[in-house]
């Protein structure tokens, strides 16, 4: 079975800097989907970004890219330029079945 | 616009009295499915809705319920809560392709006394 591993449980990162999330999965289907989600203090959930397994390019949505290693089996978040809202929960997922990971605080310093 | 609604937003109940929590959303979704989270264990998928008539257990069912009659609804029934599933809701949707996200409602804050 699809299994999501976020082995951040927190995060600090300088305001204005660059921050990776870690996300690996294990899975022997070739046809998944990776997503990251954030979850602010309020409670909601954020799409952020996708990655098909057939993507030939990483996925990029403004600040936020995917650093894609198919061979090594990971999906790390990349946020550019930290901003004080970025403070939140981001969960990791795969769609093939629907899994999550346990999630990673991250935490903006000004 | 579109969206899935969840209601009650909060809730605080005692053990054994019956609940339901509504979920909609206005996308035409043919999936739907209802998720837990809490600390450390992020989210847990209860059940899932592949359409209409259909619906299949997730990984954490045990002490739920759900239906789906509708293709814009999906209840959470708990018959008779318990303090274990305190719990902070999701409801989600999306369409069948695989490679499309899935559209979350705000969240049902559970009590169970």
């Amino acid at each position: 079975a699809q299994k999501i591993t976020q082995t951040q449980p927190g995060m600090f990162v300088q305001e204005k800097e660059a921050v990776t999330l870690d996300c690996t999965y294990d899975t022997s289907d070739p046809s998944y989907g990776l997503f990251w989600y954030k979850q602010p203090s309020s409670g909601e959930m954020i799409f952020l970004i996708y990655q098909g397994s057939y993507d030939q390019q990483n996925a990029t949505e403004g600040r936020y890219s995917l650093n894609f290693q198919k061979a090594r089996k990971s999906a790390n978040l990349v946020i550019s330029a930290s901003q004080l809202g970025d403070s939140a929960m981001y969960f990791c997922a795969s769609n093939t079945p629907l899994v999550f990971g346990k999630g990673t605080r991250l935490s903006v310093i000004a | 616009e579109a969206q899935v609604t969840q209601n009650p937003r909060y809730l605080i109940t005692v053990t054994g009295k019956k609940l339901t929590v509504t979920c909609s959303q206005n996308m035409n979704h043919e999936y739907m499915s209802w998720y837990r989270q809490d600390p450390g264990l992020g989210l847990r998928q209860i059940y899932y809705s592949m359409n209409v008539e259909v619906t299949d257990k997730g990984d954490v069912p045990e002490g739920y319920k759900v239906s789906r009659k509708e293709k814009r609804n999906f209840p959470l029934i708990l018959e008779s809560p318990s303090p274990n599933q305190t719990s902070l809701y999701f409801c989600a949707s999306k369409g069948t392709s695989w490679q499309e996200t899935q559209y979350f409602g705000p969240g049902t804050r559970l009590l169970v006394l």
